[in-house]
């Protein structure tokens, strides 16, 4: 069973639609957790972090950690085309090590 | 401000060759890890160097080694090329050795052995 899993789609969503992405993972110790975007050829690129159990916005990007279920969410809103890209969750202990789930696939179409 | 700069950006070598994969982390950044990324897949840490000593080892085979220099950048040396070594090698810095949500990655390098 992997540390941290993710459901690697691929999604496809409308224009403006709500996006849902969710991981869930195994290893309680687990204390920062982040959600990244990486594009086509590209490094991933720090999206969201958040430190234990709670919510956290940035603009139209939400992230939820719920650690008693160890279950993490990243929602977009009025997602556009320019979102298209593999979002990858990640999470660490106290060190620097990432752990990283597969990734999920989104397209947004026009 | 520069972000953490990879080289080379992609690289064909034959199995049982050597390569050296080079970074250079944002400056005032002491900590450098590196990642695997097989296609399709999530990254995989290698590891991690924070004021030139090694903090964390990933679970990789002795053929793949790093180090990290005075001005803090970084090799990642890969021995005895076997084809499952295809992959996007990422490097990622960041201000210190703990906090993990800091990490900036690079663009990687794609190797392709054949």
């Amino acid at each position: 069973q992997k540390e941290v899993e993710q459901d690697p789609g691929p999604l496809s969503v409308p224009e403006g639609a709500i996006v849902s992405l969710n991981c869930t993972y195994s290893n309680s110790a687990f204390q920062y957790f982040m959600w990244y975007r990486q594009y086509s050829r590209k490094g991933p690129e720090l999206l969201m972090y958040t430190y234990s159990s709670g919510n956290k916005e940035d603009g139209r990007f939400t992230a939820q950690v719920d650690k008693s279920s160890k279950y993490i969410s990243l929602f977009i809103r009025d997602s556009q085309p320019s979102d298209s890209a593999t979002y990858l969750c990640a999470m660490t202990l106290s060190y620097g090590k990432l752990t990283f789930g597969q990734g999920t696939i989104l397209t947004v179409h026009p | 401000d520069a972000g953490v700069t990879q080289s080379p950006t992609h690289l064909i070598k034959t199995r049982g060759q050597h390569v050296t994969l080079r970074c250079s982390p944002i400056s005032g950044h002491k900590s450098v890890s590196w990642y695997q990324q097989v296609l399709g897949q999530g990254p995989q840490f290698i590891f991690q160097y924070y004021e030139k000593e090694e903090r964390g080892r990933g679970n990789f085979p002795d053929r793949f080694s790093a180090r990290q220099f005075p001005n803090y950048s970084s090799e990642l040396n890969v021995n005895a090329l076997l084809l499952g070594d295809s992959a996007l090698y990422l490097c990622a810095s960041s201000p210190g050795s703990g906090e993990g949500y800091g990490y900036t990655f690079g663009s990687g390098t794609r190797l392709t052995v054949v």
